[in-house]
């Protein structure tokens, strides 16, 4: 069975920093894309990141130069790596493994809130 | 304001069919395959079509989705209550080297 559980929540002030990480089971996080997705309250979906198979990562406009995705393939598990957070970072981050096809999986989502 | 441009809202009565439209350009949805995803508030969003016009074994095939050009659309036949959610399209860029999503739109069932 497929599985992504995330964790890191935080309540984390502006400037502040926090690691998020997806631990994956029921596939390999190095055989599929990998990606962070996150929600503001009461908005849509924002594409945050994404890993490659091969391990390329792609980053949205926004977060480029302060977040950083990457995976350890021997624990199964994606990180997203958030510096100098500010207020508008506030959201549910999700993590979802995307092939692409049919194989598309999410995880429970995990609340990131900056404030001072 | 988002990539993909969705109508915030939509609704039907029970039975109706409802048509969800998902507007792009040429950098996304005109060369790209287009997925439709469902929330439910307080949840994760899940896969209803992918490729375009496929749907993963589970989904009613009462969901269908189709594309032409930059647009695409989602409908919705025999519409139940618990179709009530909110629904996005998501492309890749390749102008923006990212994935987009649209602003979604919260499906009513009346």
């Amino acid at each position: 069975e497929v599985q992504l559980v995330e964790s890191g929540r935080g309540l984390i002030q502006p400037g502040g920093s926090l690691r998020l990480s997806c631990a994956a089971s029921g596939f390999t996080v190095s055989s599929i894309y990998m990606n962070w997705v996150r929600q503001a309250p009461g908005t849509g979906l924002e594409w945050v990141s994404l890993i490659t198979s091969g391990g390329s990562p792609y980053y949205a406009e926004s977060v480029k130069g302060r977040f950083t995705i990457s995976r350890d393939n021997s624990k199964n598990t994606v990180y997203l790596q958030m510096n100098s957070l500010r207020a508008e970072d506030t959201a549910v981050y999700y993590c979802n493994a995307h092939g692409g096809d049919a194989f598309d999986f999410w995880g429970q989502g995990t609340p990131v809130t900056v404030s001072s | 304001q988002s990539v993909l441009t969705q109508p915030p809202s939509a609704s039907g009565t029970p039975g109706q069919r409802v048509i969800i439209s998902c507007s792009g350009s040429g950098s996304n949805i005109g060369r790209n395959y287009v997925y439709w995803y469902q929330q439910i508030p307080g949840t994760a969003p899940q896969l209803l079509v992918y490729r375009n016009d496929q749907r993963p074994s589970g989904v009613p095939d009462r969901f269908s989705g189709s594309k032409s050009g930059t647009s695409a659309s989602l409908a919705i036949s025999g519409l139940r209550s618990e179709d009530e959610a909110d629904y996005y399209c998501a492309a890749w860029d390749d102008s923006l080297s990212g994935r987009v999503f649209g602003g979604g739109t919260k499906l009513t069932v009346l």
